[in-house]
Formats: structure tokens, sequence, C-alpha cells
């Protein structure tokens, strides 16, 4: 019984590429996240959205686009990927403010 | 400028031996404040959490934390480490009345010798 699921767990892909991130919580939360953790382990968020609506949108080049099907599920696609995209990518959910993380995303751009 | 502060990047503690994770934020209000841990090619566990109350809060894995306000600081603590405890450790926090945005510090990584 994963609580914060992401698929897949490891992306290695070209520059210029198209990919998608999949997020799924069976929490029953309301609000989810994504966040990027560089190769310095800092971690910071990018997106987070409540019951299907974005709330916070940090300084993230508009190649990344979130989208929330239902509260339940929040994904990450990103368009003409750089070298500087490589990273760990991890979903988090919350009720309030704690928050629960998925295993990660590795993604690798080559 | 808000931050979060974890002034040790390394820290290496012998087996059995008790451990203080540092961790200082620099808010106006008290915000709400984390403790995680990233076990190598893991994800984020949450291991304790202060929102308002006693300022002395446990945690799983036998971790526990202290607010000091008068500080503004937040360590974590563990009176006797195991080898499996080696992992990175992040301080975080949520400003209050802040759309839940975590905030993280850069983390101290934890070496546990035999």
């Amino acid at each position: 019984d994963t609580a914060v699921s992401q698929t897949p767990k490891y992306l290695v892909t070209q520059m210029g590429n198209d990919k998608s991130i999949k997020c799924e919580q069976n929490l029953g939360h309301d609000t989810m996240y994504w966040y990027k953790q560089d190769s310095k382990k800092f971690l910071k968020i990018m997106f987070s959205y409540n019951n299907k609506e974005l709330i916070i949108n940090e300084t993230v080049p508009n190649r990344f686009s979130p989208k929330s099907p239902d509260k339940a599920h929040l994904n990450l696609h990103i368009n003409s990927l750089e070298l500087g995209d490589s990273a760990v990518y991890f979903c988090a959910s919350s009720s309030q403010a704690e928050q629960y993380f998925g295993p990660g995303t590795r993604l690798t751009v080559t | 400028a808000q931050s979060v502060t974890q002034p040790d990047i390394h820290i290496t503690v012998s087996e059995g031996a008790s451990l203080e994770l540092r961790c200082n934020y620099s808010y106006g209000a008290t915000p709400y404040l984390f403790w995680y841990v990233q076990s190598p090619g893991q994800g984020l566990q949450l291991l304790l959490k202060y929102f308002s109350g006693d300022t002395l809060v446990q945690g799983i894995k036998g971790f526990e934390a202290e607010f000091k306000r008068s500080q503004s600081s937040f360590n974590l603590r563990k009176p006797s480490v195991h080898w499996s405890d080696a992992a990175e450790y992040f301080c975080a926090v949520v400003p209050t009345g802040t759309a839940s945005k975590l905030t993280f510090g850069t983390g101290t990584r934890l070496q546990v010798t035999l």
C-alpha cells in the first residue's frame, strides 16, 4: 500500500525530448507538490496543486507543465529537455502542513 | 531574508554515540518545523514535526527534537546512533499562513562508523 507513488523510478533521455512523470497518492489528501533535488541534494519546490487548482508556481521554466486530472494525481510534463534538468524529482502530498513524499524519479538527460 | 540553516554539512559519529544535528531558522513568526531523513537512493521520510505546544517532540526511530524559540533552533537528537541511521537529514519549515510551501535546509550527511 504505497501512499505516494511515482513512475518511472528512472528516466534516461536525450536533450530536446519531451517526457512525463506521473504521481499518485492514496492518502485522500487535497494538496500535491513537485520538488526538484539537484546534484548537491538541495530540495526546492516547483509546483503545488490544491484540489486540482494550481496554488504555488515557483520560478520554473515554462517547459515544465504540471497537470492534475483529479486530486489524487499530479503529473509533470517536461518539454525540450535540457542537460540542467537532470535531477531527482519528488512528488508529495499533504492534508495540512505535514507532507508525505514519493520515492522520487531520477531523470538523466544526455 | 527568510531561511533555514543547517550549519553542518557532514557529521561522523561512532555507533552507539549520541547525535545532535543543528537547525536554525530565520522567520518573522515561528514556522511549522520538520525533520526529514533520506536514505541513499530513497525518498524522504518524516521523522518528526513541531506545530505548537510541548517544545520537546518525539519522532520515529528513536529521534527527538527540541524547539527553542530564543535561539530560533530546532535541533535533532538521538541518544544512541545505529549504523542504519547513516543518511541525509533535512530540516524544513512551513511558514505559518502560507500555502504549505515547505522550505528545506541544505541537509546534513550523517556517517556512522562501527
